[in-house]
């Protein structure tokens, strides 16, 4: 079993509408939980850090379940510039903070 | 304040060749981790430097190591390449472990092996 699993989508959403997907992990230690945005052929960066309580960035809603080990993030107001993959990152909680990627959920926002 | 730099950008190779790819970490930052992401695929760990010593390994062969210098930059060397080490390779500086903060990637080098 991967680590950090994620649908890969692609999830087509019309302009406007809200769109929301999971990202669960196997390791109960992790400690820290983040969504990165990847565009085609870039680097990743940083979309939001997700906190125990739930926090949201603007249009951006995340979510962490550590009962379930599940995390959530959900856009609002799709835009077609949040096309993207989004890919969620787990902090593997040993001692040196390996990261784990999931292999991304590919969200495309149409006209 | 530079962000996370790679050299160079893009490079072509041909099989059984030697490559070393390069990164500097964003300015305040000492643990430099590198990625290889396959096309359609999320960053695979490769391994992690801190205080010039590797401290962490993904599932990766000996072909593939690295260094890290004084000045927190750091090398990833990869020997007889094959096909399938053709990806994108990213450089993720952060701060030690503990603090919780997130990675920051330079814009990768893209690999070609023919």
């Amino acid at each position: 079993r991967k680590e950090v699993e994620q649908d890969p989508g692609p999830f087509n959403v019309p302009e406007g509408a809200t769109v929301a997907f999971n990202c669960t992990y196997s390791n109960s230690a992790s400690q820290s939980f983040f969504w990165y945005r990847q565009d085609c052929r870039k680097e990743p960066k940083l979309l939001m850090s997700v906190y125990s309580s739930g926090n949201e960035d603007g249009r951006f809603t995340a979510q962490l379940n550590r009962a379930s080990q599940y995390i959530s993030l959900l856009i609002r107001d799709s835009k077609l510039s949040d096309s993207a993959t989004y890919l969620c990152v787990v902090n593997s909680g040993d001692s040196w903070g390996k990261f784990q990627f999931g292999a991304g959920t590919q969200v495309v926002v149409t006209p | 304040d530079a962000g996370v730099t790679q050299s160079p950008t893009h490079l072509i190779k041909t099989r059984g060749q030697q490559v070393t790819l390069r990164c500097s970490p964003k300015s305040g930052h000492d643990t430099v981790s590198w990625y290889q992401q396959a096309l359609g695929q999320g960053p695979q760990f490769i391994f992690q430097y801190y205080e010039e010593e590797e401290r962490q390994r993904g599932n990766f062969p000996d072909r593939f190591s690295g260094h890290q210098f004084p000045n927190y930059s750091s090398e990833l060397n990869v020997n007889a390449l094959l096909l399938g080490d053709s990806a994108l390779y990213l450089c993720a500086s952060s701060l030690p472990a503990g603090s919780s903060t997130e990675a920051f990637f330079g814009q990768g080098t893209r690999l070609t092996v023919v």
